[in-house]
């Protein structure tokens, strides 16, 4: 157990709507990433918040968006979804600095499914 | 660029070592990371090693680091079935704040 929580655990949606999914960091974290793992693949980084700024992102069109809230909690938002934006989306905490800690904690994990 | 590589399978009965291997291309990685995930569920860090060592041993793990090859081993004694999963290797460059990621192994202990 990582103390890290996502919402909701699975999604349902279909091409070019909205999302929006949830994290609750470890308490007492104050770094938040994202990452996406289609199936059968390693994560890959989207981006990641430190003190509610983005402190660094991946190669993800502008269409990815997240925050950070003062509480370091965070959410990561996705426009106009396509079919290949089905995905385990996975969010970590850490405690560290701008260089984003050295020990990630992972959440279970919103599955994504995009028909 | 960064790049992680795992072989994708190992097969080992209960009792006996595992050894999982993995390279990566970022020489100025500072900690290497190896991750397990079973069937529908996150990433449990198992351990992670900073890159001026070149062993840690925790309870049954063991992580070996060889910079000069950029290869980087977990060896699992005594494996059992709870053992199964995919393990993922993973690297942190100096200054970046990604983690970069291998495509994982897939353990299999059988009985």
């Amino acid at each position: 157990e990582t103390g890290v929580t996502q919402s909701p655990t699975h999604l349902i949606k279909t091409r070019g709507q909205q999302v929006t999914l949830r994290c609750s960091s470890q308490s007492g974290h104050n770094t938040v990433s994202w990452y996406q793992q289609a199936l059968g693949q390693g994560p890959q980084f989207i981006f990641q918040y430190y003190r509610e700024e983005e402190n660094g992102r991946g190669n993800f069109p502008p269409r990815f968006s997240g925050l950070q809230f003062p509480n370091y909690s965070s959410e990561l938002n996705v426009n106009a979804l396509e079919l290949d934006d089905s995905a385990l989306y996975l969010c970590a905490s850490s405690l560290g600095d701008r260089g984003g800690g050295e020990k990630l904690f992972f959440g279970s994990g919103t599955q994504l499914s995009v028909l | 660029g960064e790049d992680v590589e795992q072989s994708l399978f190992l097969s080992v009965r209960e009792g006996d070592s595992s050894v999982i291997n993995c390279t990566y291309t970022d020489s100025s990685s500072t900690y290497l990371y190896w991750y397990k995930q079973e069937p529908g569920a996150g990433l449990q860090l198992l351990t992670y090693i900073f890159s001026n060592m070149d062993m840690k041993q925790d309870q049954r793990l063991t992580v070996l680091l060889n910079k000069k090859d950029k290869h980087l081993s977990l060896r699992i004694a005594d494996t059992q079935t709870g053992d199964s999963a995919i393990y993922f290797c993973a690297e942190k460059g100096t200054g970046f704040q990604k983690l970069v990621f291998g495509t994982g192994t897939r353990l299999l202990v059988s009985p």
